[in-house]
């Protein structure tokens, strides 16, 4: 019954290195989502998966890699990170169609230094 | 350009003290409007979605109600347990667009 969780729950980096962001759900859902929130601009989508191995942008992929080879997983990947990447990230998962309610993790606070 | 504001930004009420927060919208093709409950540290917890203009939905104090161009959070007798900050959106395209959310204080 864990529905969906993320790790870590807190990160912190250096400018340059490589982070891996985890998220994982036991609904099953179709579709899964990243978003990064910061102070005002509020929650802001990276990037989608509609299911395992299809993946698509939102709106500020930059910077940013993910891969879903399982539904129950969607990694996020910082493959080298900047300042600009400190933020709150959070995972969430929908059951079927993109425009289904979607459910959050409790996200993961990342701090580039 | 799709865009979702919120009004107010922040919000102070007494105990018992009932209100509404605002959720505007510019969208072309409504497909719902989802309010969600965020507390600090925390991911944001869905309440509500709408979809159509004239559709009212209710849980405990809150109902949520939906027009062409916006939708009312209504709070009635607000209990300090409902401070939080609340969230709309609504899909757009190839994104989910989130307004920056209302941060309510209920002061018992």
């Amino acid at each position: 019954d864990a529905g969906i969780t993320q790790s870590p729950r807190y990160k912190i980096t250096e400018t340059g290195r490589q982070v891996t962001l985890m998220c994982h759900q036991t609904w099953s859902h179709s579709y899964m989502f990243w978003y990064r929130q910061d102070l005002g601009h509020g929650l802001r989508l990276i990037y989608y998966s509609a299911a395992a191995d299809i993946t698509d942008k939102g709106e500020v992929p930059d910077g940013y890699v993910v891969s879903r080879s399982k539904t129950e997983n969607f990694p996020l990947t910082l493959e080298s990170a900047t300042r600009s990447q400190t933020s709150v990230y959070f995972c969430a998962s929908s059951l079927g169609v993109r425009t289904d309610t979607q459910y959050f993790g409790p996200g993961t606070r990342l701090t580039v230094l | 350009e799709d865009q979702v504001t919120q009004s107010p930004e922040a919000l102070r009420l007494q105990e018992g003290e009932s209100s509404s927060l605002n959720c505007s919208y510019t969208v072309s093709g409504l497909r719902g409007l989802f309010w969600y409950r965020q507390d600090p540290g925390k991911g944001p917890e869905f309440l509500f979605t709408l979809y159509s203009a004239g559709e009212e939905k209710e849980k405990e104090r809150l109902k949520a109600t939906l027009t062409k161009k916006e939708s009312f959070l209504h709070i009635t007798a607000p209990k300090p347990e409902d401070s939080a900050t609340y969230l709309c959106a609504v899909p757009t395209g190839q994104n989910f667009v989130f307004g920056p959310g209302t941060r309510l204080s209920v002061l018992p």
